[in-house]
């Protein structure tokens, strides 16, 4: 039983399309995140929500969008899809913690043509 | 500017010898610290941590070690095992609460027979 799934894992379209990715943890925790991983390698928090609340939104385009219907679900729409957004998008979910430790999904690889 | 730095992008290290990767950090305020370990296509898993109270944390053939004063930290791997072949992200928490991870680049591990 996965502790935290997101959907699609791979995902390959057009510039200027509107695509969504999906996460769910079971883990029971408060805190779900959204990270991007770009051709360089680095791992970038864009996201975070604290029970539903939004708490860091870093400098990411506007045509992100995440939304948290509830506790143990964060999806992140993308509008109007550029080049530049093709990396690998992961979803992660913690208690908060002086740890900080984190649980991943497995990545969804965006693709844009 | 990166306040979490692994200067070696690679690193390649035979089966049952001793794996070194090595991670900088330039923020006097962390605290605490993880690695995380991660395998292509899959998401970041927790491997070990360490806080800074301490200066070694050892678990099974992982250890980490850290030096305040030099404000660096390495895991050792040993011995290394074909298994060990991933991506190792040193991280540390970004401000507590819900303002997750600040990863280093990342270094690749790989152990040849």
């Amino acid at each position: 039983d996965t502790a935290v799934s997101q959907t699609p894992k791979y995902l390959v379209t057009q510039m200027g399309n509107d695509k969504s990715i999906k996460c769910e943890q079971n883990l029971g925790h408060d805190t779900m995140y959204w990270y991007k991983q770009d051709s360089k390698k680095f791992l970038k928090i864009m996201f975070s929500y604290n029970n539903k609340e939004l708490i860091i939104n870093e400098t990411v385009p506007n045509r992100f969008s995440p939304k948290s219907p509830d506790k143990a679900h964060l999806n992140l729409h993308i509008n109007s899809l550029e080049l530049g957004d093709s990396a690998v998008y992961f979803c992660a979910s913690s208690q908060v913690s002086y740890t900080g430790e984190l649980f991943f999904g497995e990545g969804s690889r965006l693709t844009v043509l | 500017d990166q306040q979490v730095k692994q200067n070696s992008p690679s690193l390649s290290v035979q089966e049952g010898r001793i794996s070194i990767l090595n991670c900088d950090y330039t923020n006097s305020m962390f605290d605490y610290f993880l690695w995380y370990k991660k395998y292509p296509a899959e998401g970041p898993t927790f491997l070990i941590s360490i806080s800074s109270i301490k200066d070694k944390n050892e678990d099974g053939r992982f250890t980490v070690f850290l030096n305040k004063s030099a404000k660096h930290l390495s895991l050792h791997i040993v011995p290394s095992q074909p298994g060990d072949s991933a991506v190792y992200f040193c991280a540390a928490p970004s401000g507590g609460g819900a303002d997750g991870l600040t990863f280093g680049k990342g270094t690749h591990l790989i152990i040849q027979p």
